[in-house]
């Protein structure tokens, strides 16, 4: 079962909210990753981590915050986000860093 | 850097008809191939994956893909398709060379007519 489950599906939020994104999964994957698609492009990713630590960000703005409080789990926290952060974002893992990624149904963020 | 190229942005096929979707990608050490379907307001499905050994791999829902080392291809195929095949998918490359990440196409739409 290749299950990584991801709430809210939907989310509409203010400018000046804080909302948190999540995302579960329990394949016993030890890498998990957030990445965020806009309409009619590819998936771009956002951080990755690899044993409950962050590996990579790729140069995320700081009102995104992720966090993995432990190896099912990851969070993306947001905060003072701007209309252009609406996107699809993805929370997806894998065995292992660099192993096949598997990927969520994604939460629909707007800002408004 | 690594890159991926999938050069029909749409494709109408039939039902029942044969698909084929291209991808070229450029990587400069042995490359783990993949290609993902999304349906509309969907996340993202593993098709199938090529890491090395028989360069025809089989994947989910009657796909197929070849990688060619030599043109640097790694082709979707469908022999029949099915209505519910209606939906972008997307190659991408990765591999130890590329930090482990992924790069993804821009995508190929497919629509299909009945």
């Amino acid at each position: 079962d290749t299950e990584v489950t991801q709430t809210p599906k939907h989310l509409v939020m203010g400018m000046t909210n804080k909302k948190s994104l999540k995302c579960e999964q329990h394949m016993g994957h030890r890498a998990m990753y957030w990445y965020k698609q806009k309409a009619k492009k590819p998936p771009e990713l956002m951080f990755v981590y690899s044993y409950e630590k962050l590996s990579i960000n790729e140069s995320v703005p700081s009102r995104f915050s992720p966090e993995c409080p432990n190896s099912s789990l990851l969070n993306l926290h947001l905060h003072a986000l701007q209309p252009e952060d609406s996107a699809l974002y993805l929370c997806a893992s894998s065995q292992e860093w660099g192993n096949t990624i598997y990927f969520g149904e994604g939460s629909w963020l707007t800002v408004v | 850097a690594q890159s991926v190229t999938q050069p029909d942005i749409h494709i109408t096929v039939s039902e029942g008809a044969s698909l084929e979707l291209r991808c070229n990608y450029s990587y400069g050490a042995t490359p783990y191939l993949f290609w993902y379907v999304q349906s509309p307001g969907q996340g993202l499905q593993l098709l199938l994956k090529y890491f090395s050994g028989d360069t025809l791999v089989q994947g989910i829902k009657g796909f197929e893909a070849e990688f060619k080392r030599s043109q640097s291809s790694f082709n979707l195929r469908k022999p029949s398709v099915h209505w519910s095949d209606a939906a972008e998918y997307f190659c991408a490359v990765g591999g130890e060379a590329a930090g482990n990440k992924l790069t993804f196409g821009g995508g190929t739409r497919v629509l299909v007519k009945p």
